[in-house]
């Protein structure tokens, strides 16, 4: 089975903190995606990747950068963390680019205080 | 970019009911409409989908349909269960490499 794992369940960081959240997924897959999740707005797309150290903005970029290394860990990146980026944060790996499954980590309940 | 609308936001049926969960899109290019279901402290997973040259598929419970034309799609559950409460995104493959998701339904089945 594709695992799709997240650093943490549960974040709470300060306003200006840097922030990162790490996904690590266990397929070699190609395709790497962060979304946020928020009540009645559905999953939003923040950045994804579809190779290593390569990246596409999403529908919600701006206060967010990612960053690909290998080709197993995405990381999300929040420069300087504000109170609306209060949010639920999940990342999903898929085969590749193409009419393939998405597969989605448990995510990381993030609240900036 | 493409838009997703999606069609209630919550749902609740009596066990055994049928349930229905409708959604529109806007770009005609788009090929490939999965459906995922977020049971609650889990990410979305995967419960069906159909491509753009088919109208209808079937997995016992579950069904999915299919109008090009009218650029919309559907979920239907029959025989609701406890276990299918959960909230269920319609989702759509589209021209720009990414899925864009519906607002979801948070479907509630009563015993």
């Amino acid at each position: 089975d594709v695992k799709v794992t997240q650093s943490s369940r549960y974040l709470v960081k300060r306003t200006g903190e840097k922030v990162f959240l790490e996904c690590v997924q266990d397929m070699d897959h190609e395709n790497m995606f962060w979304y946020r999740q928020d009540p009645g707005l559905g999953l939003r797309l923040i950045y994804f990747s579809y190779d290593v150290k390569m990246k596409e903005k999403g529908d919600i970029p701006e206060g967010y950068s990612v960053s690909r290394e290998k080709k197993e860990r995405f990381s999300l990146i929040l420069e300087s963390a504000s109170t609306n980026q209060t949010s639920m944060y999940l990342c999903a790996s898929k085969y590749d680019t193409g009419p393939y499954e998405q597969y989605f980590g448990p995510g990381t309940r993030l609240t900036v205080t | 970019g493409e838009n997703v609308e999606q069609h209630p936001s919550t749902l609740s049926v009596q066990e055994g009911d049928s349930a229905v969960i409708k959604c529109t899109y806007s770009d005609s290019a788009s090929n490939y409409f999965p459906w995922y279901k977020q049971e609650l402290g889990k990410g979305p997973q995967l419960i069906i989908d159909i491509r753009s040259n088919v109208g209808e598929k079937k997995d016992q419970r579950i069904a999915v349909t299919l109008n090009k034309t009218a650029k919309h799609f559907s979920l239907h559950i029959t025989e609701t269960q406890p276990e299918d409460s959960a909230v269920y995104f319609c989702v759509v493959d589209g021209s720009a490499r990414q899925l864009t998701f519906g607002s979801g339904t948070q479907l509630t089945v009563l015993p």
